[in-house]
Order: structure tokens, then C-alpha cells, then sequence
């Protein structure tokens, strides 16, 4: 069936980077897209960007935009997600999601990883 | 940047019925999805194009939309349904997500 298995939890300081991956299963890799979002503790669903899993085209969000590169890995089938210049703001569980080929799926996020808790602390 | 926003949080006495509405601007011409998630979990699709629901998810969970206003629905509401409750749509190239609602069942 359908996984997204996701990277284990990371503890990073102020200024460091992080990189997250997530390993589809179960379905052919280069059909769909990935997104990431990210949950901040406590509050809502951010969406960072998406990434195709054909191409490698990225769509990302405005606010992460100059610290953000994510990239695929078409042979292992995994995506992964950079983020640079960390801060105490940028602590968060962040989640893989498959996407549509074009990005904006109108079915919307069916199947997520299980998340990935990123603690930046000095 | 484009908003989509829910009220903060809704209660409901179980077995009645929950309404979650998500509105923003020409919200009618996009997609919508809705998510549920329960703490320490990941969300769970439960409603997406504005009414379909995945398989698995109960016939309880409906959704509509009229205008700028889409709404979840949940029929019967369970103990189990108690969560946060997020709408979703694309806007110019990005998803965007509501700000989230809090489903209180008591």
C-alpha cells in the first residue's frame, strides 16, 4: 500500500541547516508530486512547497523561499526537504504529502508521512 | 497572499450535528479539502473537491459549498470526531490552509 516514511527527529542550533527525507512506497514515485507542510507547536498547517517527482520542479511558499531547496531522488524514490539559516521559529514537525504531477491536486492530500520533529535550540 | 478562515473552535453534544465553515475570497471557483487531526497525529483527508469523500471515511462527514463559504459538516457526531479540523485550497501556485478549528464534543 501507499507509504511516506519519513526521517527521524533532529535537534539542530540557530544558524544550522536541516534536511528531511521521505521515502515513497507502494506507488510509482515519478506520477505524482510531494509537498511539505509543517505544523509550529501548537498551531496550524503551513504548506513550504512542492516538489514534481518527474521533473524535479518546485513550487515553493513565499515565506521560506531564499532557505528552502527540495530535491528528489528519482532511483530511491525519496524526497527531501532543505531548509537553511534555521532559527528558534523554524522548530516544527514537518510532513511529506503526496501531491499532483502539476502541484494542486484537486484530491487533495490523501496520503502523509508520519512527520518529523525539527527542535532548533541553542 | 490569499486567507482562508475558520472560526477558532465549535462545540457540539454528541449526536448532533457539527458545522465548520471556511471562507475566502472567489473561495466557490477553487477546490476545496478538508483535513482532521487528531493530537500527535498526521492529518487525515476527509472531504475533498468541496463534497467527496475518500474511502474509509465515514458517510457522517459531508462537505458543501455556497459562494465564498465552504462548510464541513459531521452528522451524528461521535466522541472519536473530537480534533482540529482544516480546509485547504490552492491559490496562485501555493495551498493554502485555514487557520484550523478546534471540534470540541461535549
Amino acid at each position: 500500500q501507499v507509504q511516506l516514511v519519513q526521517s527521524g527527529a533532529e535537534v539542530k542550533k540557530p544558524g544550522a541547516s536541516v534536511k528531511v527525507s521521505c521515502k515513497a512506497v507502494g506507488y510509482s514515485f515519478t506520477t505524482y508530486g510531494i509537498s511539505w507542510v509543517r505544523q509550529a507547536p501548537g498551531q496550524g498547517l503551513e504548506w513550504m512547497g512542492w516538489i514534481s517527482g518527474y521533473s524535479g520542479n518546485t513550487m515553493y511558499a513565499q515565506k521560506s523561499k531564499g532557505r528552502l531547496a527540495m530535491t528528489t531522488d528519482t532511483h530511491s524514490t525519496t524526497a527531501y526537504m532543505e531548509l537553511r539559516s534555521l532559527t528558534s521559529d523554524d522548530t516544527a514537525v514537518y510532513y511529506c504529502a503526496r501531491d499532483g504531477s502539476q502541484g494542486g491536486s484537486s484530491l487533495g492530500f490523501k496520503y502523509w508521512g508520519q512527520g518529523t520533529l525539527v527542535t532548533v535550540s541553542s | 497572499s490569499y486567507e482562508l478562515t475558520q472560526p477558532p473552535s465549535v462545540s457540539v453534544s454528541p449526536g448532533q450535528t457539527a458545522g465548520i465553515t471556511c471562507s475566502g475570497d472567489k473561495l466557490g471557483q477553487k477546490y476545496v479539502s478538508w483535513y482532521q487531526q487528531r493530537p500527535g497525529q498526521s492529518p487525515l483527508l476527509v472531504i475533498y473537491e468541496d463534497a467527496k469523500r475518500p474511502s474509509g471515511i465515514p458517510e457522517r462527514f459531508s462537505g458543501s459549498i455556497a459562494g465564498n463559504t465552504a462548510t464541513l459538516t459531521i452528522s451524528g457526531t461521535q466522541a472519536i470526531d473530537e480534533a482540529d479540523y482544516y480546509c485547504q485550497a490552492w491559490d496562485s501556485s501555493s495551498w493554502v490552509f485555514g487557520g484550523g478549528t478546534k471540534l470540541t464534543v461535549l
